[in-house]
């Protein structure tokens, strides 16, 4: 599975576009891109997953150069009740046979009004 | 459609003793998987179950162990507890029919080992 290095905390304001950067330069052919967000005390809940180039859903964006050996998650006018933990995995699905899923340590957007 | 479910949700016990954690997944996915989450050590991978037979293992000693019975719900073990497994143990578990790695979780099981 492909390490990842992600920023340790960010810190924004209300209504202000985010940006969070991953890099895995180890990235196989087969790996997909998922992030998924953490608040305190509760499971992580999947935001978004993608393989190459863009990607856009309810609550974010994702964003994968042609390279693919990092990505951007984006979210937009971010509020308060997106300050949370933000996870950035690579990696292959069941069909391949199960999966390990590794977490990094994550990164702490931290929203203030 | 009911999310995945764990219980106990809270659990306090003291070293050397042993506790079972109880997974129900969503209904009509087949994998499972558990992770311990510490403030130290981030989320770590303990195990995935899929159609009751362990896929994958992380890097735990033999005191974790897990299982899945045929309605896909899971189990796992901790024997001999130690103080330093005191965590939040969460469950996620997947479709077969997604192609790749979306997992659901599980509000966790807290448990405290004193």
């Amino acid at each position: 599975l492909a390490k990842t290095t992600q920023p340790i905390s960010m810190d924004s304001y209300e209504g202000q576009e985010v940006n969070i950067t991953c890099s895995h330069n180890n990235i196989a052919t087969n790996d997909y891109i998922t992030w998924y967000q953490q608040f305190p005390s509760q499971g992580p809940r999947f935001i978004i997953q993608g393989y190459k180039t863009k990607v856009t859903n309810e609550v974010a964006s994702l964003f994968i150069p042609a390279d693919r050996k990092s990505s951007t998650l984006s979210l937009p006018r971010v509020s308060l009740s997106d300050t949370a933990v933000y996870y950035c995995l690579v990696g292959e699905g069941w069909n391949t046979g199960g999966f390990k899923t590794i977490f990094g340590a994550g990164t702490r957007l931290f929203v203030k009004a | 459609k009911a999310g995945v479910t764990q219980t106990p949700r809270y659990l306090i016990k003291t070293r050397g003793q042993q506790v079972t954690l109880s997974c129900s997944p969503i209904s009509g996915h087949r994998s499972v998987s558990w992770y311990q989450q510490t403030p130290g050590q981030g989320l770590q991978f303990l195990f995935e179950y899929f159609s009751e037979t362990q896929r994958n293992k992380g890097n735990f000693p033999g005191r974790f162990s897990g299982r899945q019975f045929s309605n896909s719900r899971s189990e796992m073990n901790v024997s001999t507890l130690e103080l330093g497994d005191s965590a939040l143990y969460l469950c996620a578990s997947s479709s077969t029919r997604d192609t790749h790695n979306e997992q659901f979780f599980g509000p966790g099981t807290r448990l405290t080992v004193l």
